[in-house]
């Protein structure tokens, strides 16, 4: 199946501070999306994007198709944004990276 | 839209019992419905991909006869749990998606099942 490698496993910032989050891909998919995982586990999706370029608030994504990777922006991070992110992609079903774990600190 | 309800969302049952986790996409149709498994600070990995009206398809390594998955309608997929031991004991999370393109996977809230 497809393989999805994200960096950074861990991220530490202090509030206010800006990080990208990368998602590379074994080979191409259809599929691509974006997810927070909230602490009761919950995944809220953040971005649906296979390719292009889509912004919501503080938060940003990218996807190059061709380049098989997409990156998320958080600019101006909060304590709320602590949590997990997920990248997943796929043709059918989606496949999992093992997640970034993100630490805002006040 | 695309609002994708799991129950129960906690249950501990019993050696040897079976438990049921039900899957309902509550605002459209969903040919296709998946199930995952996660284990604690762990991803999350696919276990079958459940197909309205036909047989689920299992991934490599996972258990036909222990994840009964049903598909019986467009709206509703089932995940039975049976004879559970305590290494089933995981957060298992559903996950639909609308026929048409561009739309995206909608999750469910996970069942975390305890296997005492």
């Amino acid at each position: 199946g497809i393989q999805v490698e994200q960096s950074p496993p861990d991220l530490i910032l202090q509030e206010g501070a800006n990080s990208t989050l990368r998602c590379n891909f074994s080979d191409s998919v259809n599929n691509l999306q974006w997810f927070h995982q909230n602490p009761w586990g919950q995944l809220i999706n953040l971005f649906y994007i296979p390719s292009g370029t889509k912004q919501n608030g503080r938060l940003s994504a990218t996807t190059v198709a061709t380049e098989r990777y997409s990156l998320l922006y958080i600019s101006s991070s909060q304590t709320t944004d602590s949590g997990v992110y997920f990248c997943a992609g796929g043709v059918r079903a989606l496949n999992f990276g093992k997640g970034t774990s993100l630490l805002v600190t006040p | 839209g695309a609002v994708v309800s799991q129950h129960p969302s906690r249950v501990i049952c019993k050696s040897g019992t079976s438990v049921k986790i039900e899957c309902r996409s509550l605002d459209f149709q969903a040919t296709t419905m998946f199930w995952y498994r996660q284990f604690p600070k762990k991803s999350l990995m696919l276990m079958a991909t459940s197909n309205e009206g036909s047989k689920a398809t299992y991934e490599q390594g996972v258990e036909k006869d222990k994840f009964l998955i049903n598909h019986a309608s467009l709206t509703l997929s089932t995940l039975t749990v049976t004879s559970a031991h305590p290494e089933d004991s995981s957060f298992y999370i559903c996950s639909a998606t609308r026929a048409a393109l561009n739309y995206g996977y909608t999750f469910g809230s996970g069942t975390r099942l305890t296997v005492v």
